[in-house]
């Protein structure tokens, strides 16, 4: 089983400011088959990026995904209010495993 | 529109069984796999079985493998989780997601709003 680790657990930042979340694999991930979640409090989560890189529908282009192979990276460029929240990333390249999370809160 | 609406949740003692359902609309059902993702309370996600779009690939979390199965009935744009020998550890909000491709091998791009278990020892 892949195991997904996600870092940090907390990010305080500011409007307006740069979020940079990162996601490292146990072992690397099968065609970067990776993905990234948002979910707000009380809210299903919503899927923003797919194959590591591909924005999903209606995602605003201030997110943003890179990394292959066992290290990828979430980059939100200038936070919006509505985006503070957590954000898990999945693989779905062997089963399919969720990391624990990384909570963006405002500072 | 795509929605899944999840039923079948509640309060249930541990070691019996419960069985959730999730009606799918507003997209062709059959040409997708579907998932069944858990939370306990305010805890992470955790991946707890797949479906492809005919059942001819079915997968399921080491945590419940041989307790759950999951199930599917395209005629009813359904899609359903049989749980036994329930514990306290299944207790979560259980979503039904919808799958990108007709395998299990993609995101998930549309999500329910979940149906509570809640499991007493």
């Amino acid at each position: 089983e892949i195991v997904l680790t996600q870092s940090p657990g907390t990010l305080s930042l500011s409007p307006g400011e740069r979020a940079t979340l990162s996601c490292r694999a146990s072992q690397s991930v099968r065609s970067s088959y990776l993905a990234w979640y948002q979910q707000k409090p009380g809210q299903a989560p919503r899927l923003l990026i797919y194959g590591a890189s591909s924005r999903a529908t209606g995602i605003p282009d201030r997110f943003s995904g890179s990394g292959s192979g066992t290290d990828f990276t979430l980059t939100i460029s200038r936070l919006e209010p509505e985006d503070f929240a957590v954000y898990y990333c999945q693989q779905y390249g062997s089963f399919l495993t969720f990391g624990p999370g990384t909570k963006v809160d405002i500072k | 529109e795509v929605q899944l609406v999840e039923s079948g949740g509640g309060l249930v003692q541990s070691g019996r069984s419960l069985r959730l359902s999730c009606a799918a609309s507003g997209f062709t059902f059959d040409d997708y796999a579907m998932h069944w993702v858990r939370q306990a309370p305010g805890k992470g996600l955790e991946w707890v079985s797949g479906i492809s779009w005919n059942s001819g690939s079915i997968g399921y979390a080491d945590s419940v493998k041989g307790r759950f199965t999951i199930s599917r009935d395209n005629a009813k744009n359904s899609l359903y989780l049989q749980m036994n020998s329930l514990r306290a550890e299944d207790t979560a909000l259980y979503y039904c997601a919808k799958d990108m491709c007709s395998s299990t091998t993609c995101p998930m791009e549309n999500w329910g709003q979940g149906t509570l278990v809640t499991v007493s020892s």
